[in-house]
């Protein structure tokens, strides 16, 4: 079946350190999305790429950073440059757009916790 | 003004009653409008897109009002599974990838 897999569903993180969300779409779709989620509060976007090794920043870009080497995968890293990191994490995808169908597809998201 | 922004929560209705909830966005411009349903501590799922004529999805009736820019979701005959948080997803800056802003959500519980 087709769909988006992020990994892990639990992270703990310990000050100073950075960590690799990981997120693959089987889709074959040329967007892809981060957003974090804060208790009560709807997505924020993070980063997203409309197409391989091109990338934009979204409104809470600081201490993250992304890479898309590979239409299939988009991962996020959480620097120790980002103060309050604890979130729920969720990467999406969509066709893109200009292709007049931006619906978006999410992963099952990650949980990610300052130890 | 927030870019997105929906009827504050949380909604307690009884099964079977009607609920409806509104959501306004600043950005005239805006074409795509999305109803998503998020369950609790799970990724959010697409319940509708939402089109200029209005559109129907069984209980389900979503509606858009471009001159006062607003989109609209009626839920009839509510169920115990209707309960979960609805977040309303609108189009944003156009020549900046047409990225979709997201609403904080309006979370509706359904009693027996």
């Amino acid at each position: 079946d087709g769909g988006i897999t992020q990994s892990p569903k639990y992270l703990f993180r310990k000050e100073g350190q950075n960590v690799t969300l990981s997120c693959e779409q089987n889709l074959n779709h040329d967007a892809m999305y981060w957003y974090r989620q804060d208790p009560g509060q709807g997505l924020r976007l993070i980063y997203y790429s409309q197409i391989v090794n091109d990338f934009q920043k979204g409104d809470i870009a600081e201490g993250y950073s992304v890479s898309r080497e590979k239409k299939e995968s988009f991962p996020l890293t959480v620097t120790s440059a980002q103060k309050n990191p604890t979130a729920f994490y969720l990467c999406a995808s969509s066709m893109g757009t200009g292709t007049g169908d931006e619906k978006l597809f999410f992963g099952s998201g990650t949980q990610l916790s300052v130890l | 003004r927030k870019e997105v922004e929906q009827d504050p929560g949380p909604f307690n209705v009884p099964e079977g009653a009607t609920v409806a909830f509104n959501c306004t966005y600043s950005n005239s411009a805006s074409q795509s409008f999305f109803w998503y349903r998020q369950d609790c501590r799970k990724e959010p799922k697409l319940l509708m897109s939402v089109y200029s004529s209005g559109n129907e999805d069984g209980r389900f009736t979503a509606q858009l009002n471009r001159a006062s820019q607003y989109i609209s979701l009626l839920i009839r005959d509510s169920k115990l599974s209707d309960s979960a948080t609805y977040l309303c997803v609108v189009n944003g800056v156009y020549n900046q990838g047409g990225k979709l802003i997201f609403g904080q959500g309006t979370e509706l519980s359904v009693k027996p």
